[in-house]
């Protein structure tokens, strides 16, 4: 089925450790996104691709790693957690930009991570 | 810079009554105004979206209609339903570096009681 996977779930980590969030998307989309949501801030994004081995900085990019060596796979790592990152982390995927700014972002489930 | 801003939730409503969520936004130039839809322990959804000015978005009974000279994209439904409750994200997007760059609201938690 087409779509946009994410794993795990639920993630509980310590302080200092590496944690790794994974993304897989089956649309053939090129561009994928890494965003953070949390209470009243709505959803910030951390890192964005553009294609295969183009990545950028979002927002909120300080603390987090990511790479795409292949089109369907966008991983997001944090290199040494912290309680801050404590978060729910949502992977989409979309289409080229238009000048309209109308294009339609793909989200998956999420991932819940808790950094104790 | 741009920014999305919504009315505070929770929002709670009996079975059919009408709901308004109210968004305004603040951008430079015309950017395309959404709103997405978050159910219980899924991921955003597209609910509807408009465009240009004077658009009006609909979809599932809701809607909302691009009002550049209030800078507004107010949600609108005519009678809601307790499988309507979720959290409700205004959001803008202009095109930016390559790519559609979104700027969210903070979210509306909506919940409908029977």
């Amino acid at each position: 089925d087409a779509g946009i996977t994410q794993s795990p779930r639920y993630k509980i980590t310590e302080t200092g450790r590496q944690v790794t969030l994974m993304c897989h998307q089956t649309w053939s989309h090129s561009y994928m996104f890494w965003y953070r949501q949390d209470l009243g801030h709505g959803l910030r994004l951390i890192y964005y691709s553009a294609a295969a081995d183009i990545t950028d900085k979002g927002e909120v990019p300080d603390g987090y790693v990511v790479s795409r060596s292949k089109t369907e796979n966008f991983p997001l790592t944090l290199e040494s957690a912290t309680r801050s990152q404590t978060s729910v982390y949502f992977c989409a995927s979309s289409e080229p930009g238009t000048f309209s700014g109308a294009n339609v972002l793909t989200f998956g489930a999420g991932s819940r991570l808790t950094v104790l | 810079g741009d920014s999305v801003t919504q009315m505070e939730g929770p929002v709670t409503l009996s079975e059919e009554a009408f709901l308004t969520i109210n968004c305004t936004y603040t951008a430079t130039g015309y950017p395309s105004l959404f709103w997405y839809v978050q159910y219980p322990g899924e991921g955003l959804q597209l609910l509807l979206k408009a465009t240009k000015a004077d658009d009006k978005g609909s979809n599932k009974g809701f809607e909302a209609t691009y009002r550049k000279e209030t800078t507004s994209f107010h949600l609108e439904k005519g009678s809601v339903q307790v499988s309507d409750s979720a959290v409700y994200f205004c959001a803008l997007s202009r095109f930016s570096g390559g790519y559609n760059k979104l700027i969210f609201g903070a979210g509306t938690r909506l919940a409908v009681h029977p």
